[in-house]
């Protein structure tokens, strides 16, 4: 069975871009989960999604945001890139809307110069 | 911020030895925790969860312990691999009890390190 899937694996903007980054979960699995890892951290809770609605939203600036499709499939936008914003993105797909069982994806490394 | 936390940063062990990496929480409402390895360069890999009415948990080669009383978890590996050399993180679920959000918290991992 296919994990999660991530696209695209890296990214390279200028600062001020935009950017989506794009998840697809675990066949099944209703909740969609984004998360920042900066190097040597551990990652950070972005936002939850749940059957198409927000569930959940972690201390971040208004310039991210996300939204889930039909198909449970999800995208996080992040608008006017800074280079703090450069890290690892990951998403995590669980059947429920608890935390139980998330799995992750490989990630989208995104760098901002 | 962050309720988890790790005792070490760094582990090492020799192959075919057993390894232990310890963690802490802070808040005594965490009722869900996950253990996950996290290659280079790759994503966070599952390895186990435990909830807050069991005290250990058994996988493949791995155990999990949890000390409610002291707020403290830890993952146990047996018969170390070099495989099994990567940065463990624990994750602790729900700051309030009956929090249905599925938010994780996560440490700064330990790092382990298998030496043949």
């Amino acid at each position: 069975d296919a994990g999660v899937t991530q696209s695209p694996t890296h990214l390279i903007k200028t600062r001020g871009q935009h950017v989506t980054l794009r998840c697809s979960p675990i066949s099944g699995h209703k909740s969609v989960s984004w998360y920042q890892q900066v190097l040597g951290q551990g990652p950070q809770f972005i936002f939850q999604y749940y059957e198409k609605e927000e569930r959940g939203r972690g201390n971040f600036p208004d310039r991210f945001s996300a939204r889930q499709f039909p198909n449970y499939s999800s995208e996080l936008n992040v608008n006017a890139l800074l280079l703090g914003d450069s890290a690892l993105y990951l998403c995590a797909s669980s059947f429920s809307q608890g935390p139980y069982e998330q799995y992750f994806g490989p990630g989208t490394r995104l760098t901002v110069t | 911020g962050e309720s988890v936390g790790l005792h070490l940063p760094t582990l090492s062990v020799q192959e075919g030895d057993n390894s232990i990496i310890n963690c802490a929480y802070s808040n005594s409402a965490s009722d869900y925790f996950i253990w996950y390895k996290q290659e280079s360069g790759k994503g966070p890999q599952f390895i186990i969860d435990i909830r807050s009415n069991m005290d250990k948990r058994q996988g493949q080669r791995v155990t999990v312990l949890l000390n409610k009383t002291v707020k403290h978890l830890s993952l146990q590996i047996a018969a170390t691999q070099p495989g099994d050399s990567a940065v463990y993180f624990c994750a602790d679920a729900g700051i309030d009890r009956g929090s249905t959000l599925g938010r994780l918290y996560f440490g700064r991992g330990t790092q382990l390190t298998v030496w043949p």
